[in-house]
């Protein structure tokens, strides 16, 4: 596809539920970002791949939150024994290189409620 | 501790005005300081992408300033139009991957 695309558009789960959440970048893109939006708030980071490694996953929240990127392309941000307080907009970014000047583009996000 | 200042923090313009929002950052150093947009409901879109060498970028009628001395940039809006209504968010980035994002300006544009 031409951008970001993820999916489900919109998650709604029970507590102490298991989600996943996909997110298919820009084809070619090598580095991919999953942010977190809470209502009225910032995106906030979560975690950064660079291929298929985890370069940085110090924003995620806790060991609830897992994400995989086995093959370099496809993204799946894993919550597990969901809580009310995960609602939120689950936002996935790409971008060509990950280098510092390079523009990442965002996807339209996961709507997760948790009730 | 808030590294980000965005004023103000919510403007209403009449569709055709201009109007300019802030931003006060004390991250530094940083490799380049980027505006986005982002409607209601929608990822955040990159506006413009400056580095600290740079003291001006337009995109269309969005034009941005930044003065790294004093640690302020600015967006300007020329001629709003209704679909400028979104949020506006200055993200100093630091290079190391990471956007932090704050909350930014909420812009309403009505007719």
């Amino acid at each position: 596809g031409a951008g970001v695309s993820q999916t489900p558009s919109n998650k709604v789960t029970e507590k102490g539920k298991y989600v996943e959440l996909r997110c298919d970048p820009i084809s070619g893109h090598t580095a991919l970002y999953w942010y977190r939006q809470s209502l009225g708030q910032g995106p906030e980071f979560l975690i950064y791949f660079q291929g298929t490694g985890a370069a940085d996953d110090s924003g995620l929240p806790n060991d609830r939150f897992f994400a995989v990127r086995p093959e370099g392309s496809v993204s799946t941000l894993k919550i597990q024994r969901t809580e009310r307080g995960d609602s939120a907009v689950y936002l996935c970014a790409s971008s060509p290189t990950g280098t510092v000047n390079t523009e990442a583009f965002f996807g339209q996000g996961t709507r997760l409620t948790v009730v | 501790k808030n590294q980000v200042e965005q004023s103000p923090q919510s403007l209403i313009i009449l569709e055709g005005k201009n109007c300019t929002l802030q931003c006060n950052y004390t991250v530094s150093p940083f490799s380049n300081l980027r505006w986005y947009k982002q409607d209601t409901g929608r990822g955040p879109v990159s506006l413009t992408i400056m580095t600290f060498s740079e003291n001006t970028k337009s995109n269309g009628r969005y034009t941005a300033t930044l003065d790294a001395d004093t640690k302020q940039s600015s967006l300007h809006i020329t001629a709003s139009q209704l679909s400028d209504s979104a949020s506006y968010i200055c993200v100093p980035f630091r290079g190391n991957n990471r956007l932090a994002f704050g909350k930014g300006n909420q812009v309403v544009v009505i007719p």
